[in-house]
Parts: C-alpha cells; structure tokens; sequence
C-alpha cells in the first residue's frame, strides 16, 4: 500500500454539470478527511468519517455537496450544478487511531476547474 | 476557537543558509501541531509535529521545529537550506474535539536560492 490514492487528478466541468472525486485511503485507516484548498490559502475542513459514519460536516459544504464512505472502505464526494467558485483542490486524507498522536496522510488531490 | 498564523506569505532565503518558517497558534487545552510542506500540484507530506516532551522536535528532510509554550509558536527551522527545499510549508494545529481535524494556516511559500 502506497499511501492515500485520489482519482481523477484533474477534472474541468462545466457549470451545473455534477462532478464526482474518489478517494483510496490507506488500509486499515479508520478515519478520512474530506478538506478544500483554494489557491493562496491552506486546506479548509469539509467532512469527516470515522469508518463509515459521517460525523461532522463543515458550514462549507453547502447542500449541493454529498460524501459517502460506503464499509467504511473508499470515499466519494459529489458536488451536484457546479459552480465557479468550487473550483479549488479537494484533498483527502486518512489517519488511523483513536488519539490525537498520529498523523494524518494526505492523497495528491483532485484539482477541479469550473469553468 | 483555535487557529493558527503564519506572518510570512513568502520567506528567501539562500543555499547552505539556515531557514525559519514562523508559526503561532491559538488553542484551548494541549496543542498538537504539525507541519506539512506541499510540492507544486501535489498533496500535503507530513514533515513532523509536536505532542508533548521536548520542545526540539526533529523530522523528515533535516527539518525540525522548536515549540515555544510561552509565545505560543512553533517556528520551523532548517540548518542548511537546499534548493530542493523551495515549496509551500503549511503548519497545523489539530482541533481538540472527537474529530481530530486540522486547522491550517495560509502557508509560508519558501525560496532557496541557489
């Protein structure tokens, strides 16, 4: 296992189009992150996933976002009628443990472009 | 609430010189802090983080941090600077509830000059 996987690296979508980004996390990770990074700023928190349980979700994912982690294995995230200002990095990470000690690793990203 | 800043949008500095990224924090309870550096269209590497013990942490690449309770930093430093080591160095600090999420700062682009 080579680390926290993302596909597809890159996606340019029209707006309103319904785009959706997968992510591989490192086996045995219970925990996955969903964060977005624009540029000039640093990664902001969107989702969380403890297995399969979604457990918190930031003021930033607006309805028309939706992540699942079905068996607690891969997760999806879908952004439904796309707009301009989702362009940005959407990057996964995954953590294991139940204590704040262990890092987090994160995947390569998804860079969407809505144009 | 907890944050994080990072003063310097940009640090040079050059080749064979010694390198610091500043960073302070604001946290409620024990921080856990973290630095990551990011590559071009690349996600983020874990460089290392400070739990508890002594404040020298050391990482990945030569890098190590000193965190500094009383001004509440957690400067990352570097004895000798390679041109490799030209990137985007984010600093963290985890947030203390169940999720264990991170809490960014704006990032520190650095440049080594050869």
């Amino acid at each position: 296992d080579t680390g926290v996987s993302q596909d597809p690296r890159h996606k340019i979508t029209k707006r309103g189009q319904n785009v959706t980004f997968r992510c591989d996390p490192i086996s045995e990770h219970n925990r996955l992150y969903w964060y977005r990074q624009t540029l000039g700023q640093g990664p902001e928190f969107l989702t969380y996933f403890q297995n399969e349980a979604q457990l918190e979700k930031s003021r930033l994912l607006s309805d028309r976002f939706s992540a699942e982690r079905p068996k607690g294995s891969f997760s999806t995230l879908e952004i439904q009628r796309t707009e301009q200002g989702d362009s940005a990095m959407y990057l996964c990470a995954s953590q294991v443990g139940t204590t704040q000690n262990t890092e987090a690793f994160f995947g390569q990203g998804t860079r969407l472009t809505v144009v | 609430a907890q944050s994080v800043a990072q003063p310097e949008d940009q640090v040079n500095v050059a080749e064979g010189n010694p390198l610091t990224v500043k960073c302070t924090y604001s946290v409620s309870g024990n921080p856990y802090l973290f630095w990551y550096v990011q590559y071009p269209n690349r996600g983020l590497q874990f460089l290392l983080k400070y739990i508890t013990g002594d404040n020298l942490v050391k990482g990945s690449y030569g890098f190590e941090a000193e965190f500094n309770k009383s001004q509440t930093s957690f400067h990352l430093k570097k004895p000798s600077a390679l041109v490799s080591d030209s990137a985007l160095y984010f600093c963290a600090v985890r947030d203390n509830s169940g999720t264990y999420k991170y809490i960014f700062g704006t990032g520190t682009r650095l440049k080594v000059l050869a």
